[in-house]
C-alpha cells in the first residue's frame, strides 16, 4: 500500500527555513515524490516534483536520498502567506499516475 | 491557463437524494480523480479514471459511483445521499504518467452538506 508519513504540523517565524521530511519505505523504483500546498478553501497546489538527488525551482527544494525512502521538502525564508498544509504524496507510475495524499503537514508561520 | 472546474462551489442535499459533482477539465488529460477532504484526514481517494469508460476504485468509494463518458468530463455520483457524506469534493485530472513525473490540477472543491 502506497504510504507517505510525515509530522502532523509544525510552526515556524518569519524568515527562517523550513524543512518538513516525508516517509516513504515503501516507493516502488519507478515512483516520483512530489509535494504540493493547500489554502483553506482552495484545492491543493503541485509545488515540485523529483525521483532522486535535489531538485530547485522558484519555490522550494526537494531532497531525496539515494535510497528513496524519505524526502524533505525545503521552504527557504518563509513568510506569512507560507501558512499552509503541505502534503507528500508519491506518483505510483506501475498504476498510471495514481496520487495517493497523506494527511498533510500545517505549517503555521509567525511574525 | 489550465483549468479544472467543478460545478458547484456550495451545495445542500437531503438524505436519500441522489447526487451529481460534476467536474470538467480543458488540458486533454488522461487521468481524472475524486477525492473528498476531511478534517484531521487529508485528502482520500474516491475512484480514478484513467481513461474514457475506465476507472478505479480508491481507498473509500462505498456509496460512490462514477461517470466518465468524454475525456473531459468526470463525474460523482452518490447513489443515496446520506449525512456521513458531507464533506470537500475534490476532482484533479492530470496526464498519464510518463517518464518524468506528472502534475495534477485540482478544481475549487464542492462543499456537500447533506441534511
Amino acid at each position: 500500500l502506497a504510504k507517505t508519513t510525515q509530522p502532523i504540523s509544525m510552526d515556524s517565524y518569519e524568515g527562517q527555513e523550513v524543512n518538513i521530511t516525508c516517509s516513504h519505505n515503501n516507493i516502488a523504483t519507478n515512483d516520483y515524490i512530489t509535494w504540493y500546498q493547500q489554502f483553506p478553501s482552495q484545492g491543493p497546489r503541485f509545488i515540485i516534483q523529483g525521483y532522486k538527488t535535489k531538485v530547485t525551482n522558484e519555490v522550494a527544494s526537494l531532497f531525496i536520498p539515494a535510497d528513496r525512502k524519505s524526502s524533505t521538502l525545503s521552504l527557504p525564508r518563509v513568510s506569512l502567506s507560507d501558512t499552509a498544509v503541505y502534503y507528500c504524496l508519491m506518483v505510483l507510475y506501475n498504476q498510471g499516475g495514481k496520487l495517493i495524499f497523506g494527511q498533510g503537514t500545517e505549517l503555521s508561520v509567525k511574525p | 491557463d489550465v483549468k479544472v472546474t467543478q460545478s458547484s462551489r456550495y451545495l445542500v442535499k437531503r438524505t436519500g437524494e441522489k447526487v451529481f459533482l460534476e467536474c470538467v477539465q480543458d488540458m486533454d488529460h488522461e487521468n481524472m480523480f475524486w477525492y473528498r477532504q476531511d478534517p484531521g484526514l487529508g485528502l482520500r481517494l474516491i475512484y480514478f479514471s484513467y481513461d474514457v469508460k475506465m476507472k478505479e476504485k480508491g481507498d473509500i468509494p462505498e456509496g460512490y459511483s462514477v461517470s466518465r463518458e468524454k475525456k473531459e468530463r468526470f463525474s460523482l455520483i452518490l447513489e443515496s445521499a446520506s449525512t456521513n457524506q458531507t464533506s470537500m469534493y475534490l476532482c484533479a485530472s492530470s496526464l498519464r504518467q510518463g517518464a518524468g513525473g506528472t502534475e495534477a490540477f485540482f478544481g475549487q472543491g464542492t462543499r456537500l452538506t447533506v441534511v
